[in-house]
């Protein structure tokens, strides 16, 4: 059964830094991984989807890695910003049986002016 | 582009009853995909339709079902309602399929079943 895990649950940050999100993933037979956040009271808005043959994507001060190897993802957060503050959340596709999109917890993320 | 809309956002019914939640995808997609997001248990899939034949289903009794009409449009009903069911039911849809595609989420329908 595959398990996704994001450590940590919780993140402050003041406005302008780097950050690195993390996600792991206990079975590395996967078909995709993709990263989402959501605000407060809202559905997931997609960041990034990252294939099984793909090492990284990016998308403007976004970049995400992925390790199948190793079952973990990173998505790194340049210049971060107060509006990026939300819950950012990660899930992968498993290539057998059940097609179904497994999620982490998710991080809450936090950008402190 | 108009993008995925659910009905209605907040809903409030008793234990027994039954209820209908309703999401229109973005124009072109054919895969709607529906979860359950609680605190406890995080996000869990209930199922992925596509063109209209239910293709995934997750792990939640008989009582949740849904279906797809020609349009794309979705509806997942849950019979005999019970408190655990509370929760955000959000809807997402496709191009092709979450196996391929992004996905792209609605707000979500509030259920609280008292």
């Amino acid at each position: 059964k595959q398990e996704v895990t994001q450590i940590p649950a919780a993140l402050s940050v003041p406005e302008g830094e780097n950050l690195v999100l993390n996600c792991s993933f206990t079975d590395s037979a996967i078909y995709n991984l993709q990263w989402f956040r959501q605000d407060p009271g809202k559905g997931l808005t997609s960041l990034l989807l990252i294939q099984s043959s793909q090492r990284e994507q990016t998308s403007g001060r976004l970049n995400a890695s992925l390790d199948k190897s190793s079952g973990r993802s990173t998505l790194y957060i340049a210049a971060s910003q107060p509006g990026d503050s939300a819950t950012y959340l990660c899930a992968v596709i498993s290539n057998f049986g059940n097609e179904k999109l497994t999620f982490g917890t998710g991080t809450r993320l936090t950008i402190i002016p | 582009k108009a993008g995925v809309t659910q009905t209605p956002r907040y809903l409030i019914k008793t234990r027994g009853q039954q209820v209908t939640l309703s999401c229109s995808p973005i124009s072109g997609h054919r895969s709607v995909s529906w979860y359950q997001q609680t605190p406890g248990q995080g996000l869990q899939f209930l199922f992925e339709y596509f063109s209209e034949t239910q293709r995934n289903k997750g792990n939640f009794p008989g009582r949740f079902s849904g279906r797809q009409f020609s349009n794309s449009r979705s509806e997942m009903n849950v019979s005999t309602l019970e408190l655990g069911d509370s929760a955000l039911y959000l809807c997402a849809s496709s191009l092709v399929g979450q196996r391929n595609s992004p996905l792209h989420f609605g707000n979500g329908t509030r259920l609280t079943v008292t």
